[in-house]
């Protein structure tokens, strides 16, 4: 079964500075989706990517992914305390194959 | 329009016990999943109904159990609790079937297994 793996697990950063967090999969990504999530509520759909080379940007946040390399990366550029949380990517092409989650990365954003 | 409804929110329940939990998708929606969150497994997809049919199921033992009603609302049971069922259950509903795209999660119901 697909299994993904994020790295970094936490992140610290300064108030204004960028980030990127990556999303790498042990199969072929058909669909790769990313989600945020306050400590303890539900997940908050971000952003989808179906295509190889495929960039989404939705205000300060963009997200790439690269098929060859199984692997997607979300980019927070001037980050703002409002961003902190955990981000999960997922991925499934659906059908019999379930949506399955990276474990998450914890980011803190120090004003 | 509303969003995805558990309830209840927070439950603590003792070993041994069994537990339902609820949850009401987007009216329209007709697949509802159900998610386990632990620190040390992330999220891990327990069952998928679509229709009143289970579409999909996750490696978790018979104790999980769950069902989808005609107005597509679902509930999930566990019996005979152990501590390890100590978790943040989501549950995330669709328009589509065994497709995930627009997925919506509902805020969870944290139990808690003393």
């Amino acid at each position: 079964s697909q299994e993904l793996e994020q790295s970094p697990q936490s992140l610290i950063v300064q108030e204004g500075k960028n980030l990127t967090i990556n999303c790498t999969s042990s199969k072929t990504l058909y669909g790769l989706y990313w989600y945020k999530q306050k400590y303890g509520e539900g997940l908050i759909f971000l952003m989808m990517l179906q295509k190889g080379g495929e960039e989404k940007s939705h205000e300060k946040i963009t997200a790439k992914l690269d098929e060859k390399k199984q692997q997607s990366s979300l980019h927070i550029t001037a980050s703002q305390p409002s961003h902190a949380g955990i981000y999960l990517c997922g991925a499934g092409k659906g059908g019999s194959e379930k949506l399955v989650f990276g474990k998450g990365t914890k980011l803190t954003v120090n004003p | 329009k509303a969003g995805v409804t558990q309830t209840p929110r927070y439950l603590i329940k003792t070993r041994g016990q069994q537990v339902t939990l609820s949850c009401s998708p987007i009216s329209g929606h007709r697949s509802v999943s159900w998610y386990q969150q632990t620190p040390g497994q992330g999220l891990q997809f327990l069952f998928e109904y679509f229709s009143e049919t289970q579409r999909n199921k996750g490696n978790f033992p018979g104790r999980f159990s769950g069902r989808q009603f005609s107005n597509s609302r679902s509930e999930m049971n566990v019996s005979t609790l152990e501590l390890g069922d100590s978790a943040l259950y989501l549950c995330a509903s669709s328009p589509f079937d065994r497709d995930h795209y627009g997925y919506t999660f509902g805020s969870g119901t944290r139990l808690t297994v003393v």
